[in-house]
């Protein structure tokens, strides 16, 4: 089974620029998840979408914006950066049972993008 | 909201030795799963254990443990004859229906 991918790895980007990430869900999973982390922090949650909608988002402003493809794999678009926007972002893949709590069969998480904003 | 915090910042462990990181989170569910992650330098987050809410036994994988104290909101994680290679950041996360992430905890082992 393939895992998760991320790409670019590292990206250097403007202030007011716009900014794709693009990330690959593991075979068989139907969700990613979208995770931005702060050096030295723990991941924060910005959004998640299931069958290609969204269905749960964090404390981000509606420039952070994101598709998901039929295939499962995902973007996460980022408008008008701002400096405060470098980080890591992270993408995991899992498989989202219809009710219940998730975490059944767990999440599979990429390497990350290192976004820089100057 | 639910919310996950670790204290500790840092701790170190002599190799060989048993070190133990500590957790607490706060929710209002009763159905939920706990993970610890590991991040090495390269960045990606990795498995060490899952904890199922409604389940009493403590977790068990291999050299890593929990210690999980359900009306305690407590879970924290102990490791075994710690190696070189357990040198990480390691995160407690709880779900429901989404990943809530602690700080995070440095770990580093002493040869």
């Amino acid at each position: 089974e393939t895992g998760v991918t991320q790409s670019p790895t590292h990206l250097i980007k403007t202030r007011g620029q716009q900014v794709t990430l693009r990330c690959s869900s593991q075979s068989g999973h139907n969700t990613v998840s979208w995770y931005q982390q702060a050096l030295g922090q723990g991941p924060q949650f910005i959004f998640q979408y299931y069958r290609e909608e969204e269905n749960g988002r964090g404390n981000f402003p509606p420039r952070f914006s994101g598709l998901q493809f039929p295939n499962y794999s995902s973007e996460l678009n980022v408008n008008a950066l701002e400096l405060d926007d470098s980080a890591l972002y992270l993408c995991a893949s899992s498989f989202l049972r219809d009710r219940g709590p998730t975490g059944d069969y767990g999440y599979t998480f990429g390497s990350g993008t290192r976004l820089t904003v100057v | 909201a639910q919310t996950v915090t670790q204290s500790q910042p840092e701790m170190s462990v002599q190799e060989a030795e048993t070190v133990t990181l500590s957790c607490t989170y706060d929710t209002s569910e009763s159905d939920y799963y706990l993970f610890w992650y590991k991040q090495p330098p390269s960045r990606q987050m990795i498995l060490v254990i899952r904890q199922e809410a409604y389940k009493q036994q403590n977790a068990t994988e291999n050299r890593f443990s929990v210690n999980f104290q359900k009306a305690a909101k407590s879970f924290s994680l102990k490791i075994s004859d710690s190696q070189l290679g357990d040198a990480a950041m390691y995160f407690c996360a709880y779900i429901r229906s989404k990943l809530t992430f602690g700080k995070g905890i440095t770990l580093s082992v002493r040869p």
